[in-house]
């Protein structure tokens, strides 16, 4: 069956990386997304990787795709504190149509 | 604008009194979808749509009804509202081909008391 899992909070000074991290089991996937959520507002799509490929980067996000070990990670460099939000990771998989399965979140805190 | 519309954004009402949460989107999308966010447990979907009268249950579809007439609107119907309905109700849509970029509306926080 499908499950998604990330851990509940991570906190980082301003300036310092994060790393996000997510675990699932389905290894029929095709794509792994990041979603970034701010308080109050709708789920709003950072980046995705398809499930053939190791690494995508995108300005200061990172993704890292280990399909062995079905384990995605999200990598913000220099973080903000407008980077404050829910990261959800979710994946979509074979024969599943265009359902996303997503992880539980990842409450990001950045202080100052 | 490219967007998700969904109406109400907040709702107070009483176990039993029907109510129809509304979702419009412009782009185009034959893809719908519903999803409710609790903490802890994330986005579950309810329902979802593949295109105009093609409807299909989600995960949670439990109390739950959708129709999908036209291709721009999706709306979520609770027929007999119970406190567990109390939720965040997030609608989506995508294109069927492709990396399924969903887009979501701002949400709706259903309270039902």
């Amino acid at each position: 069956g499908e499950d998604v899992e990330q851990s509940l909070f991570l906190s980082v000074r301003e300036g310092d990386s994060s790393v996000i991290n997510c675990t699932y089991t389905d290894s029929s996937s095709t794509y792994l997304y990041w979603y970034k959520q701010e308080p109050g507002a709708g789920l709003q799509l950072l980046t995705y990787i398809f499930s053939n490929m190791d690494m995508k980067q995108d300005q200061r996000l990172t993704v890292l795709l280990n399909k062995k070990d079905k384990h995605l990670s999200l990598r913000i460099a220099d973080t903000q504190t407008g980077d404050s939000a829910i990261y959800f990771c979710a994946e979509s998989f074979t024969g599943g149509g265009n359902k996303l399965t997503f992880g539980t979140g990842t409450q990001l805190k950045v202080e100052l | 604008e490219a967007q998700v519309t969904q109406n109400p954004r907040y709702l107070i009402t009483v176990t039993g009194k029907k109510l129809t949460v509304t979702c419009s989107q412009n782009m185009n999308h034959e893809y719908m979808s519903w999803y409710r966010q609790d903490p802890g447990l994330g986005l579950r979907q309810i329902y979802y749509s593949m295109n105009v009268e093609v409807t299909d249950k989600g995960d949670v579809p439990e109390g739950y009804k959708v129709s999908r007439k036209e291709k721009r609107n999706f709306p979520l119907i609770l027929e007999s509202p119970s406190p567990n309905q109390t939720s965040l109700y997030f609608c989506a849509s995508s294109l069927i081909q492709g990396a399924n970029e969903q887009f979501f509306g701002p949400g709706t926080r259903l309270t039902v008391l």
